[in-house]
């Protein structure tokens, strides 16, 4: 069975500091991956996916993430944070050959920004 | 181009009511999916419909709770009898139909239910 471990549900950073936030994957199969971010009240917003080819992703907001097949993690970074990227952030996987499926999703992980 | 669109944004209702929460996809979209955000949670996948079909609803709980996705109008998730248990945000995302593996959701704003 697939599963997405992020293992830090807080991380708190001063504003215009570089971050990554964790993510790793369990699956036997490919796998397609996704971070999301969630504002305060809000849906979530797609922040970038990885498919295939280059194994580094740039997303929206300067963000971007590499994914290690060997480690089966795929990170999240960004080189220097804005207070108003405070949100909380997921990572997905979906799995499977189907034109559409299920994402599973990880537990998220609460980014606060200091001034 | 409206996104997904969800109603109502905030439902409370008493133990023993039923709640209707609506999903309008996407223009064009014709698949719909479900997802349950409890407190400090991710988001659990509930049940995956296509216009007038269900094809996977392997997170939804047995009792109590059912989908649909008409060939007119909006997707309704309902729950019957509701507990507290069940008070958490549910959220609608909707995809493109035909080939391909963009595999992109796009979520609506959620529909944040209180069961006092």
């Amino acid at each position: 069975a697939q599963s997405v471990t992020q293992l830090d549900s807080q991380v708190p950073v001063f504003e215009e500091a570089p971050v990554e936030l964790r993510c790793n994957y369990s699956s036997s199969v490919s796998v397609y991956l996704f971070w999301y971010v969630q504002y305060p009240n809000q849906g979530l917003q797609l922040l970038l996916k990885y498919l295939s080819g280059s194994t580094l992703v740039k997303g929206i907001n300067g963000f971007e993430a590499e994914f290690n097949k060997s480690q089966t993690s795929f990170h999240l970074r960004k080189p220097s944070v804005h207070i108003s990227d405070t949100a909380e952030y997921f990572c997905a996987v979906i799995t499977g050959y189907s034109s559409a499926s299920k994402i599973i999703f990880g537990s998220g992980t609460r980014l606060s920004i200091r001034p | 181009n409206a996104g997904v669109m969800q109603n109502p944004r905030h439902l409370v209702r008493r133990r023993g009511q039923e709640a209707r929460l609506r999903c309008s996809p996407m223009k064009g979209h014709s698949h719909v999916y479900w997802y349950r955000q409890l407190p400090e949670e991710g988001l659990k996948f509930m049940v995956y419909l296509q216009k007038e079909n269900i094809i996977d609803e392997s997170g939804m709980p047995k009792e109590r709770f059912s989908a649909e996705f008409p060939k007119e109008g909006p997707s309704i998730l309902r729950i019957q009898q509701v507990v507290r248990g069940d008070s958490a945000a549910y959220f609608c995302a909707s995809s493109p139909p035909g080939t391909g593996y963009s595999y992109e959701q796009y979520f609506g704003p959620g529909t944040r239910l209180t069961v006092t």
